[in-house]
């Protein structure tokens, strides 16, 4: 049974440019949520995903952007990227109707220069 | 809003010491609380959650406790071995909106 999985591994990037992010949940898990975790710091809430479409965001600029596929994939797009977007970007599935029991990806290392 | 802190940020023991990481909410509507352990370079790992409806939780080597009452939980670890040395962090969300917030971890290092 496969876990959370998410590409690529790293990026690098450049201010202002654009960059998307993707995240295959676990088997079985309909919902998606995308956090943010700075160096040393616990992961921040994004957004959650669920039937398609956003259910929930936390305080995050409009600059971040997401989608979910039929199969339950999703993408993160954050655009006009700052050197304070540099972070871990993590993808968290779950199942609806489970609470909030979220099982997390390895998570995407973004580089902002 | 919620926020979550914990209430130290490095915990040394040795191994086969019982090791215990705890961790502060503020929001009392809050009803769900969970645990991750995080490795170097790797995403948070689950380890053990528990609802607001119970006080104690068990699993293996695990066992958490919640104190609404001073808005308090811990996570207790049995024999603590040197695999377990990563940063821990507990999440407090509400079951209804399926979201959590992070405190911002304890790292426990854990000497053979």
């Amino acid at each position: 049974d496969a876990g959370v999985t998410q590409s690529p591994t790293h990026l690098i990037k450049t201010r202002g440019q654009q960059v998307t992010l993707r995240c295959s949940p676990k088997s079985g898990h309909d919902t998606v949520s995308w956090y943010q975790q700075a160096l040393g710091q616990g992961p921040q809430f994004i957004f959650q995903y669920y039937e398609e479409e956003e259910r929930q965001r936390g305080n995050f600029p409009d600059r971040f952007s997401g989608h979910q596929f039929p199969n339950y994939s999703s993408e993160l797009n954050v655009n006009a990227l700052l050197l304070g977007d540099s972070a871990l970007y993590l993808c968290a599935s779950s199942r609806s109707g489970t609470g909030a029991r979220q099982f997390f990806g390895p998570g995407t290392r973004l580089t902002v220069l | 809003g919620e926020s979550v802190g914990l209430h130290l940020p490095t915990l040394s023991v040795q191994e086969g010491d019982n090791s215990i990481i705890n961790c502060a909410y503020s929001n009392s509507a809050s009803d769900y609380f969970i645990w991750y352990k995080q490795e170097s370079g790797k995403g948070p790992q689950f380890i053990i959650d528990i609802r607001s409806n119970m006080d104690k939780r068990q699993g293996q080597r695990v066992t958490v406790l919640l104190n609404k009452t001073v808005k308090h939980l811990s996570l207790q670890i049995a024999a603590t071995q040197p695999g377990d040395s990563a940063v821990y962090f507990c999440a407090v969300g509400n079951s209804g909106y399926s979201t959590l917030t992070f405190g911002k971890g304890t790292m426990l290092l854990v000497s053979p």
